[in-house]
């Protein structure tokens, strides 16, 4: 049973352009959660999506982010015109809705951005 | 509201040494707790969680935690520290609501031979 995935790993983007980070869930997960880690800093929430819904995005910069999570296909993570400051690690966690309910998550590897 | 302090961001012990990672939690609701550990790029791995059964609670590679209410602490006791010990470590409380879990900024463990 494969784990929570994410591609890429690393992300180099130039200011101004466009980074994708996408994330598949475990086998039977529908919901998934997105998370900032800059550099010495704990883990910050961002976004809980389940299958074609956004339940909680009070984590989300107000501008050039946005997520996204199909019916079918992995959850994605966009930001827009990025800058220096958006350089981080950008990790993706599922869970089962009764995983969910006791608010036990799994962790993918993380998508490192790096904004030259 | 939730928060979670995590006492030293960085803690270094021998090898063979206990080791004791200290997290102090706030909430207006009972918590969820959990423990995970991050080893270099990677993702974060569950080490244990308190779901408000056993105040003790085991977790994988010899940790535990005590969830003490009255101290508002859940701190990470291992009898023995291990070189592949070393890694940073997270404390993260849930609960209040809209399945968010809110993490401690981490303590990076040391290990000495």
């Amino acid at each position: 049973n494969a784990g929570v995935m994410q591609n890429p790993r690393h992300l180099v983007r130039r200011r101004g352009q466009e980074a994708r980070l996408r994330c598949s869930p475990m086998k039977g997960h529908s919901h998934v959660y997105w998370y900032r880690q800059l550099p010495e800093e704990g883990l910050k929430f961002m976004v809980y999506l389940q299958k074609e819904n956004i339940i909680d995005e009070s984590g989300m910069p107000k501008e050039r982010f946005s997520a996204e999570f199909p019916k079918e296909g992995p959850s994605i993570l966009r930001i827009q015109q990025v800058v220096r400051g958006d350089s981080a690690a950008y990790f993706c966690a599922s869970s089962s809705m009764e995983q969910a309910n006791s608010y036990e998550q799994y962790f993918g590897p993380g998508t490192r951005l790096t904004v030259t | 509201a939730q928060s979670v302090t995590q006492l030293g961001s960085h803690v270094s012990v021998s090898e063979g040494a206990l080791v004791l990672l200290r997290c102090n939690y706030s909430s207006s609701v009972p918590p969820y707790l959990f423990w995970y550990v991050q080893y270099p790029n990677q993702g974060l791995q569950l080490l244990l969680k308190y779901t408000s059964a056993a105040t003790l609670v085991k977790g994988i590679n010899g940790f535990e935690a005590e969830f003490k209410k009255s101290e508002t602490s859940f701190h990470l006791t291992k009898p023995s520290a291990h070189m592949s010990d070393a890694a940073e470590y997270f404390c993260a409380v849930s609960g209040a609501g809209g399945f968010k879990t809110i993490f401690g900024a981490g303590t990076r463990l040391f290990v000495k031979a």
